[in-house]
């Protein structure tokens, strides 16, 4: 089990730009989610997936993001046109959950800070 | 919907002291309640979680946590802090809503004093 990675750990970009995150979670876990924490701030749900459909996305995720999964594997977050106020630590997590059997446990990776210059 | 509140942002308790993070929820049904804690450069991790039972549960690293219904309340105890113990801690509240979807609050930051 080599848990939930993300890359890049670390993006510093010039407004205006687009930058992409990519997750790899538990390779037996058919839930991915992503996660945005600011500084002081418990992550805030962007969106999930169940396998590779987008089931749910937040509010939060304007227009400028979107998420893929495909093939129900590793995710990508890809921000376009980046404004200061995205500069956030983007959180991965998995989970396994199947019909009539929820742990609800998330298993997260280590997160990709965004700085938006 | 979910919500989860976390009244203290920060709290400093001396090692070998008692510890309690308090976390209250909104939810209209009976809830999912965890406990997640995130060292610095570190991911979120489980301590403890409630889905149904006992409503004093037992987590990792000598945690526990009691859930309170009427209080609508979920708080963490630990009865003796060690200085590893500083971290950021998550109350969070799941809820199975077509999907499963958790919610965290704003966490609280455990200061340790020798």
């Amino acid at each position: 089990d080599t848990g939930v990675s993300q890359d890049p750990r670390h993006k510093i970009t010039k407004r205006g730009q687009n930058v992409t995150f990519r997750c790899d979670p538990i390779s037996e876990h058919n839930r991915l989610y992503w996660y945005r924490q600011t500084l002081g701030q418990g992550p805030e749900f962007l969106t999930y997936f169940q396998n590779e459909a987008q089931l749910e996305k937040s509010r939060l995720l304007s227009d400028r993001f979107s998420a893929e999964r495909p093939k129900g594997s590793f995710s990508t977050l890809e921000i376009q046109r980046t404004e200061q106020g995205d500069s956030a630590m983007y959180l991965c997590a998995s989970s396994l959950d199947r019909a009539g059997s929820h742990t609800g446990e998330l298993f997260f990776g280590e997160g990709s800070r965004l700085t938006v210059l | 919907a979910q919500s989860v509140t976390q009244p203290d942002i920060h709290i400093t308790v001396s090692e070998g002291a008692s510890l309690e993070l308090r976390c209250n929820y909104s939810y209209g049904a009976t809830p999912y309640l965890f406990w997640y804690v995130q060292s610095p450069g570190q991911g979120l991790q489980l301590l403890l979680k409630y889905f149904s039972g006992d409503t004093l549960v037992q987590g990792i690293k000598g945690f526990e946590a009691e859930f309170k219904r009427s209080q609508s309340s979920f708080n963490l105890r630990k009865p003796s802090v060690h200085w590893s113990d500083a971290a950021e801690y998550f109350c969070a509240v799941g809820a199975l809503t077509g999907g499963f979807k958790t919610i965290f609050g704003a966490g609280t930051r455990l200061f340790v004093k020798a």
